[in-house]
């Protein structure tokens, strides 16, 4: 069936370095990959998304890039801040109302 | 535009209980969006409505969780009756198309513990 990958499951960085979070996904007729930030206790958030027809998106100190013939996506973020801790979610859908979620990756940034 | 909105925040309520967690979504949204977080299984989709339809229900866990859309500004979530294990945080969602080109947009979720 239909599956994102995500890793790592946890990631420590010192505060102003870059973190990069990595997700696979199964479905090639995925097109569209948003990326979810959660603070602790809060909604997930959309904070950056890609579609399969672009390869790089930026948006400040967040990067998402994609390649479709792996079928993988990654979130750069960088010159991080402690406010930049939270747990990130992935997701790829294909077009229609199902988002298919990572399993989540809990940031911490190290002051 | 004041988001999605969910009642209650948390509830507290006894094994064999009825529970109705509410949602009001972004007006002007087609589509609303239920889903459970737990840590074990991370964000599962149980319904999705479209044009206050209920379209997909394959991940509603049992007989026992039921979800309404009464109208376009307005839909329910019911377990009945509750157990320990349906403890979760319970998002709805809402967005302007499927998801496929646009985010979605979050409730702030209610917390249900079951006892």
């Amino acid at each position: 069936g239909e599956n994102v990958e995500q890793h790592p499951s946890t990631l420590s960085v010192q505060e102003g370095d870059s973190a990069v979070i990595k997700c696979t996904y199964s479905d090639s007729a995925s097109n569209y990959f948003p990326w979810y930030k959660q603070e602790l206790g809060k909604r997930p958030q959309l904070i950056i998304d890609i579609r399969s027809n672009v390869g790089e998106k930026k948006d400040q100190r967040i990067a998402v890039t994609l390649n479709k013939t792996a079928k993988h996506f990654s979130l750069h973020i960088t010159e991080t801040q402690p406010e930049d801790s939270a747990v990130y979610f992935c997701a790829a859908s294909s077009g229609t109302y199902k988002y298919i979620f990572g399993t989540g990756t809990r940031l911490k940034v190290l002051a | 535009d004041a988001g999605v909105i969910q009642s209650p925040r948390h509830e507290v309520t006894e094994m064999g209980q009825e529970v109705t967690l509410r949602c009001k979504p972004i007006s002007g949204h087609d589509y609303l969006f239920w889903y459970r977080q737990t840590m074990m299984r991370g964000l599962e989709l149980l319904i999705y409505f479209n044009n206050n339809v209920p379209i997909d229900d394959s991940g509603m866990p049992e007989d026992r969780f039921s979800a309404k859309m009464p109208n376009a500004s307005f839909s329910t979530l019911k377990i009945q009756p509750s157990e320990p294990r349906d403890s979760a945080v319970y998002f709805c969602a809402s967005s302007l198309t499927g998801g496929g080109l646009d985010g979605y947009t979050f409730g702030s979720g209610t917390r249900l513990t079951v006892v």
